[in-house]
Parts: C-alpha cells; sequence; structure tokens
C-alpha cells in the first residue's frame, strides 16, 4: 500500500536533547512538509522540500532542521534550541509542490519532559 | 498575508441533524481551497476540494462551494451521523505562479455527534 509513514508515534525527550522525527514515503512524491499542531490550533508550517537536495523554511523553523537527501524522506530535527518543543508533528507530501493536493502521515506526538 | 478563519467550536449536535461549519478566508489571487478531516491520534485526511470559484467539492454526504464574493467555504452536511465526529479544518493553497504549495489552515471546528 503507499503513504506516508512517521515514526515513532510517541516520543519523549529530556530537555536540551536533539531528537530526530522519521517520515517516509512510497507515493514517488516530489515535495514534502512538516506542520507543527498545537492544541486548538490550526497547523503551522515548519519546512518544506519540492526536490531532492532543497528545502526551505517554513513560517516557524527557528529550533528546527531537515534534510532531503532521498526522494522518499524527509527527517526532521528538533533541536535544543527549541523553546516550546511539545507539540504534534504531522508530516505531508504531494505530486508536486504547486497545485497537487497534499497527503498527511499519521503524525508523531512530541513530549518533553 | 493569506489567512484562513473558522468558527469556534466545539459544535454537539444529534445524529441525523444539520451541519454547516463556517470558513472565510484572505488571499491574494485565486487560491484553492480544501476540508480536511481529524480523527482522534490520526493525520489529516482530505475531505474535500475546490480550485475555482462557484467550483462545488463533495465527499461522503459533505459538500462545500467556492464562493468568491463572500470570500467562504462553508461545509454542510445534511444529516450527520456519530461516526463523523471529528476535528475539521479549512485550509487554502495559494494560487499563482511559483506557488510553493503551502497550505494555510484555520483553527479547526471539534464536532461532537451524539446519539
Amino acid at each position: 500500500d503507499g503513504g506516508i509513514t512517521q515514526s515513532p508515534k510517541y516520543l519523549f525527550r529530556k530537555e536540551g536533547q536533539n531528537v530526530t522525527l522519521s517520515c517516509e514515503q512510497n507515493l514517488n512524491h516530489d515535495a514534502m512538509y512538516w506542520y507543527r499542531q498545537d492544541p486548538g490550533q490550526g497547523l503551522r508550517l515548519i519546512y518544506y522540500s519540492q526536490i531532492v537536495n532543497d528545502f526551505q523554511k517554513g513560517d516557524i523553523a527557528e529550533g528546527y532542521s531537515v534534510s532531503r537527501e532521498k526522494k522518499e524522506s524527509f527527517p526532521l530535527t528538533v533541536t535544543s534550541a527549541q523553546k516550546n518543543p511539545t507539540a504534534f508533528y504531522l508530516c505531508a507530501s504531494s505530486i508536486t509542490s504547486g497545485r497537487n493536493e497534499q497527503f498527511f502521515g499519521p503524525g508523531t506526538r512530541l513530549t518533553v519532559l | 498575508g493569506d489567512s484562513v478563519t473558522q468558527m469556534e467550536g466545539p459544535v454537539t449536535l444529534s445524529e441525523e441533524a444539520f451541519l454547516t461549519i463556517n470558513c472565510t478566508y484572505t488571499a491574494t489571487g485565486y487560491p484553492s481551497l480544501f476540508w480536511y478531516v481529524q480523527y482522534p491520534g490520526e493525520g489529516l485526511q482530505l475531505l474535500l476540494k475546490a480550485t475555482k470559484a462557484d467550483d462545488k467539492g463533495s465527499n461522503k454526504g459533505f459538500e462545500a462551494t467556492y464562493r468568491k464574493e463572500t470570500t467562504s467555504f462553508h461545509l454542510e452536511k445534511g444529516s450527520v451521523q456519530v461516526s463523523d465526529s471529528a476535528v475539521y479544518f479549512c485550509a487554502l493553497r495559494g494560487g499563482g505562479s511559483g506557488n510553493t504549495g503551502k497550505l494555510i489552515f484555520g483553527q479547526g471546528t471539534t464536532l461532537q455527534v451524539k446519539p
């Protein structure tokens, strides 16, 4: 089955630690996105990538980093510089960046202890 | 900048009631509009979409019409079921060349349907 997988589903981190969230897609999509969701709020864009080896900052990129070395993978690292990292993180992809709908993964819930 | 405003929730309805969730937007150019649904603990699923003025998106009994004159994309369903209980997000994607595909989301509206 084609789709987007995110792992782990739940992640706990101590303050001061970096942590990497996985996002993999087998849909052969060029574009991939990372969103953050906080309770009672919509999703906000962290980073996006329109093609392999290229990515751009979204609206709330501070304290996060990404890489796009392979078409199917777009990992997100939450660094210790992110002041309030506890949130639900959603990865999405689309065929291309401009005109196609985005498909979402199941999400990773990150909790900082 | 572009923005989306949804009616505040939660919305509580009895089964078989009529549903309306209001969504209005601010955008330059000709955005595409979407409704996504999120069930507890899960990611978002695309419910329906409309890409130009007067288009009607529909799926699973839900409908929404792209109204450019009122900058609205209200979600409706004639008869809700308990299984429709979820959070609904209205979103837009800017139009025009150079579009990055970025989605702008409303804050979400929680729907609870009681038997």
